[in-house]
């Protein structure tokens, strides 16, 4: 069973389009963050949520934290080439033998096409 | 260098092979962290090191040993693997490993192929 679901799996969009993905769960998250992936690449953090209802912009780039703390969104807007790659979502979790870690959803592929 | 370097980028083996993988972290932090990243699955976390302890080990096969000599350095030894085993291995780094507000720093991978 996944803890993050992401959605969608694959988006492929024209360039100045805008589009939402989405991350959501069962389960509440204390936090969760948002990683971008390019081809070839790490992931790396684009931001982390901490507060429900909470929304943190990042220049075209703007995160939601739900209000109870299960879903998060990303809404990119007026997407370039540059924003391709795969968004991943993340949060913590604590296993069962009491230490945390961090779970991530299988992330959205997003090309963005001049 | 800067951040977290992984060597090699690409490795193919067989499954009689012995091969490592290698991390290294320039950012004084003191976890760092393998995953394995698979096409259709999300990233999976196999072991965490704090202060060159191994703090989580996420039943992974015993074909997989890693090896942390100091804060610094991460290994990942591989021998006998299986073509399932195929993926991309990421390390990262965190300056706490209990903290997940905080920020994971990945390398860019090493892209692995078992014939």
């Amino acid at each position: 069973t996944q803890l993050l679901e992401q959605s969608p799996q694959f988006l492929s969009i024209q360039e100045g389009e805008n589009l939402t993905v989405y991350c959501n769960s069962s389960s509440v998250f204390s936090s969760l963050q948002w990683y971008r992936q390019e081809p070839g690449e790490g992931p790396v953090l684009l931001v982390t949520v901490v507060t429900g209802g909470e929304v943190k912009k990042l220049k075209r780039l703007t995160f939601q934290f739900g209000d109870a703390r299960k879903d998060s969104s990303l809404h990119i807007t007026a997407a370039q080439p540059g924003d391709t790659g795969l968004y991943l979502c993340a949060g913590p979790i604590i296993t069962q033998g009491g230490s945390e870690k961090l779970v991530f959803g299988k992330g959205t592929k997003l090309t963005v096409n001049p | 260098e800067t951040g977290v370097t992984q060597t090699p980028r690409h490795l193919v083996m067989g499954m009689t092979n012995k091969k490592s993988l290698k991390c290294e972290q320039h950012l004084g932090h003191n976890a760092m962290y393998w995953y394995k990243q698979s096409a259709k699955k999300p990233l999976e976390l196999m072991f965490v090191y704090s202060l060159e302890e191994r703090v989580e080990n996420n039943s992974v096969p015993s074909r997989f040993s890693p090896e942390c000599p100091n804060s610094s350095h991460l290994f990942l030894h591989l021998h006998t693997l299986q073509p399932e085993d195929s993926a991309l291995y990421l390390c990262a780094s965190s300056q706490d490993p209990g903290i997940y507000s905080g920020e994971l720093f990945f390398g860019e991978g090493s892209r692995l192929t078992v014939l």
